[in-house]
């Protein structure tokens, strides 16, 4: 079983819909959780990160993270078709440790 | 202010040569760590510098290497280049007090073995 699980998808949405991407883990150790938006031909850009269970909310996105049943979402509301990408979850144990990574869900919002 | 620049963008290397990548981290960022893409394992971490010193190791064959220099810019490098190299690797630099929670990307470097 690898550390963190991520659908691939691809998944595809009309503008406008509620788009709600996922990430499991195993690691109990894992006490931050990022998430990346990579576009194709580019490199990984940081959206957000949070630390404690609960919601994070930045803009049209929402990180939501829940310790207990090792589980963490990201939301995004209003979609666009510019919000198209691979969207990738990380997580570390410590500020300094090795951000795992999930495969990445492949998003395509379609006006 | 500068992004993490990764040189060169794309490089085609034969079996068995070896080859060394750039990263160039934001500027006040000490800590460079590097990622290798392939669409089957996704991001798999490779080592992490800091202070020109190897903070932490990821688990590929000695073959691959890094180092840090004074100014905080790190190379890696890969001998004996095998087909099964071939991917996108990938920098991110981090300040010591956010670490790993606000690490930034460069956009890469693919490398394609034949």
């Amino acid at each position: 079983q690898k550390e963190v699980e991520q659908d691939p998808g691809p998944l595809s949405v009309p503008e406008g819909a509620i788009v709600s991407l996922n990430c499991t883990y195993s690691n109990s150790a894992f006490q931050y959780f990022m998430w990346y938006r990579q576009y194709s031909r580019k490199g990984p850009e940081l959206l957000m990160y949070t630390y404690s269970s609960g919601n994070k909310e930045d803009g049209r996105f929402t990180a939501q993270v829940d310790k207990s049943s090792k589980y963490i979402s990201l939301f995004i509301r209003d979609s666009q078709p510019s919000d198209s990408a691979t969207y990738l979850c990380a997580m570390i144990s410590g500020r300094n440790t090795p951000l795992v990574f999930g495969k990445g869900t492949r998003l395509s919002v379609i006006a | 202010k500068a992004g993490v620049t990764q040189t060169p963008r794309y490089l085609i290397k034969t079996r068995g040569q070896q080859v060394t990548l750039s990263c160039s981290p934001i500027s006040g960022h000490r800590s460079v760590s590097w990622y290798q893409q392939t669409p089957g394992q996704g991001l798999q971490f490779l080592f992490e510098y800091f202070s020109e010193t190897q903070r932490n190791k990821g688990n590929f064959p000695g073959r691959f290497s890094g180092r840090q220099f004074s100014n905080s810019r790190s190379e890696m490098n890969v001998s004996t280049l095998e087909l099964g190299d071939s991917a996108l690797y990938l920098c991110a630099s981090s300040r010591r007090t956010e670490g790993n929670t606000e690490a930034f990307f460069g956009q890469g470097t693919r490398l394609t073995v034949v």
